[in-house]
């Protein structure tokens, strides 16, 4: 059974700062890996898609990298804004849905 | 629509009550999916579409839940008998790929309270 692990489970950094969110997952045969950000009673915003034989994806300030034979993915936030407070979800991919981890809560301060 | 649409966005029930939850995809999706999130909580997969059948329904609870697909667009969840446990988002999403979990988009929910 596939699981998705994220840490930090919350962040906070003052504006401006450059971070970086993690992911992990136990099953490496995965299709794709899907990052996407929750803001509070919101539904969920699709950031980055990475294809299993890909290595990273950009857009943006953020970027993202996946390596898969060790289960790992990365979310790289540049120049963080105020507005960049949300929850921030890694999602892994195969044949028939996607599976998520329980999220980093990201604060960033003025 | 330009969006995945979900309706209600509220639902306040007495437990023991049906309630149907409503998905409209992005038009010309054929992937269809629905997650349940509790609070706290991470997202629960339920049920996956592909066009008008199921091929993976693993992750739904208990069979007071179903859920139906027509036309190969709107979807309807139903949860027969609700209980408190039920309380939770129904989160639904559309994605173009057909066989793989493609890009997912969302739509922003429907709150479900079982009183």
């Amino acid at each position: 059974k596939q699981e998705v692990t994220q840490i930090p489970a919350a962040l906070s950094v003052p504006e401006g700062e450059n971070l970086v969110l993690n992911c992990s997952f136990t099953d490496s045969a995965i299709y794709n890996l899907q990052w996407f950000r929750q803001d509070p009673g919101k539904g969920l915003t699709s950031l980055l898609l990475i294809q299993s034989s890909q290595r990273e994806q950009t857009s943006g300030r953020l970027n993202a990298s996946l390596d898969k034979s060790s289960g790992r993915s990365t979310l790289y936030i540049a120049a963080s804004q105020p507005g960049d407070s949300a929850t921030y979800l890694c999602a892994v991919g195969t044949a028939s849905k996607l599976t998520f981890g329980t999220g980093t809560r990201l604060q960033v301060t003025l | 629509g330009a969006g995945v649409s979900q309706s209600p966005s509220n639902k306040v029930t007495e437990k023991g009550k049906d309630v149907e939850l409503r998905c409209d995809p992005i038009s010309g999706h054929t992937a269809l999916y629905w997650y349940r999130q509790s609070l706290g909580q991470g997202l629960e997969f339920l049920i996956y579409f592909q066009g008008n059948s199921a091929p993976d329904k693993s992750g739904l609870p208990s069979d007071r839940f179903s859920a139906e697909r027509t036309g190969g667009s709107v979807s309807t969840l139903t949860i027969q008998r609700t209980q408190q446990e039920d309380s939770a988002v129904y989160l639904c999403a559309s994605s173009h790929g057909g066989g793989k979990a493609g890009e997912l988009f969302f739509g922003e929910g429907s709150r479900l309270t079982v009183l």
